[in-house]
């Protein structure tokens, strides 16, 4: 079974201001995991990934995530915040194993981005 | 990049009625597509797995002659609720991930824009 535990509901940051948004992963292998975020009545966009080599990951929009093995955590971080960057987060995994294309996704964190 | 299409983007109908919800890889292939539901403030629920040219796979508590999944194509899903009722009432999302690279890639799935459904 694999699971994903985002532990803030909620993230308030003055914009300028560094952020991070948790996320801690449970899998029986070798994870894939995933960072999405979600804008009002719209879909999911795909912001980075981790799947093997450099523990800190870049992706789009500044974004960057560090995955710690032994704290099985992946959390999601920004240098500077922007007053855009007020969304829904969700964290995914996925389980390396063949055939396993499920993703199981946190509950989301809701980041508030104060001008 | 890639782009998955879903539509409508909004549906209000009498209870009852039936409601069908596409969802398009526009530029790529994709033999396995998922189906979400998603309540408010809440996170995505993984409905069914969609399968193309064979039956859709559905996640224990869903059920199979209310959500009815057709992948005919390696390009579109669709998902069709029947004869929906207020409970149904919620946000419908589809992802697709580009077959073309593989079942052990590690290529993230792409996800429509959703489909909010109202049952009056």
């Amino acid at each position: 079974a694999q699971s994903v535990a985002q532990p803030e509901d909620q993230v308030n940051v003055a914009e300028g201001n560094p952020l991070t948004v948790k996320c801690t992963y449970s899998v029986s292998g070798n994870p894939y995991l995933f960072w999405y975020v979600q804008y009002p009545n719209r879909g999911l966009q795909f912001l980075l990934k981790y799947i093997t080599g450099d523990n800190l990951v870049k992706g789009s929009y500044g974004f960057e995530a560090e995955f710690n093995k032994s704290q099985t955590s992946f959390h999601l971080k920004k240098p500077s915040a922007l007053v855009s960057d007020s969304a829904l987060y969700f964290c995914a995994v996925r389980d390396r194993n063949f055939g396993n294309e499920k993703l199981t996704f946190g509950t989301g964190t809701r980041l508030t981005i104060i001008p | 990049g890639a782009v998955v299409s879903q539509h409508p983007s909004r549906v209000i109908c009498k209870s009852g009625t039936s409601v069908k919800i596409e969802c398009r890889s526009l530029d790529f292939q994709a033999t396995t597509m998922f189906w979400y539901r998603q309540f408010p403030k809440q996170s995505l629920m993984l409905m069914a797995t969609s399968n193309e040219g064979s039956k859709a796979t559905y996640e224990q508590g869903v059920e199979k002659d209310k959500f009815l999944i057709n992948h005919a194509s390696l390009t579109l899903s669709t998902l069709t609720v029947t004869s929906a009722h207020p409970e149904d009432s919620s946000f419908y999302i589809c992802s697709a991930r580009d077959s073309g690279t593989g079942t052990r890639s590690n290529q993230p799935q792409h996800f429509g824009d959703g489909t909010r459904l109202s049952i009056l």
